[in-house]
């Protein structure tokens, strides 16, 4: 089956500093990759859509300046979180999507991000 | 307005019983897709089973079996023969829009707990 992965698998950085997760697709090519968040005990939340080559499409009320999403290639995207702040700490999950018929999405494992 | 609807926090059955999680949807496209998934302590997220609106039958996938009632805009998950390793978090989301364009809408999740 499709594999996503993340990485790191969790990361701890302190207050105002940056921190990059990258979202893989290791065995096939993924045009659309979403990123969620989910903090503690909730749902998954849709933070934006990433296609390749072009901007991510974010949802409503969440910073594009501060979540900086990079969808470089066609298995590779990752989010950035900028000036991060402990309100930030959350986990974090990528999915990636097929093309072609089926648009199926899979999940990658989740990135724990605490900020101090 | 909710677009996915999860009314149960958590749920405590016996091993080996079934046990059934619900789930109605809103949505006035005629096209559309439902989809369950368990999230274990670990924050994976595991595919279960997946309904599309214009399927004729109830999806079926090993012990999971999805009870799709259309007109009631429902989706309840059915577990059979319930085992200690279902405890976890299930979701049920809807996928909105087409193709590429797509997305999926999760549900406040429903909590499974499975007692020996």
């Amino acid at each position: 089956g499709a594999v996503v992965s993340q990485h790191p698998s969790w990361v701890i950085c302190k207050s105002g500093t940056s921190v990059k997760i990258e979202c893989r697709s290791l065995d096939f090519q993924a045009t659309t990759m979403f990123w969620y968040r989910q903090f503690p005990k909730q749902s998954l939340m849709l933070m934006a859509t990433s296609n390749e080559g072009s901007k991510a499409t974010y949802e409503q009320g969440v910073e594009k300046d501060k979540f900086l999403i990079n969808h470089a290639s066609l298995t590779l995207s990752t989010l950035t979180v900028t000036s991060a702040h402990p309100e930030d700490s959350s986990f974090y999950i990528c999915s990636a999507m097929t093309s072609g018929v089926s648009y199926e999405q899979y999940f990658g494992p989740g990135t724990r991000l605490t900020v101090t | 307005a909710q677009k996915i609807t999860q009314t149960q926090p958590g749920m405590f059955v016996q091993e080996k019983e079934a046990v059934t999680l619900d789930c109605t949807y809103d949505t006035s496209d005629p096209s559309y897709g439902l989809f369950w998934y368990k999230q274990p302590s670990s924050g994976e997220m595991i595919f279960l089973i997946y309904q599309g609106s214009y399927d004729q039958q109830n999806a079926t996938e090993g012990r999971y079996s999805l009870n799709f009632q259309k007109a009631r805009k429902s989706a309840n998950l059915v577990i059979s023969a319930s085992q200690l390793g279902d405890s976890a978090m299930y979701f049920c989301a809807m996928r909105e829009g087409l193709g590429g364009a797509q997305k999926l809408v999760f549900g406040q999740g429903t909590r499974l707990t499975i007692n020996p």
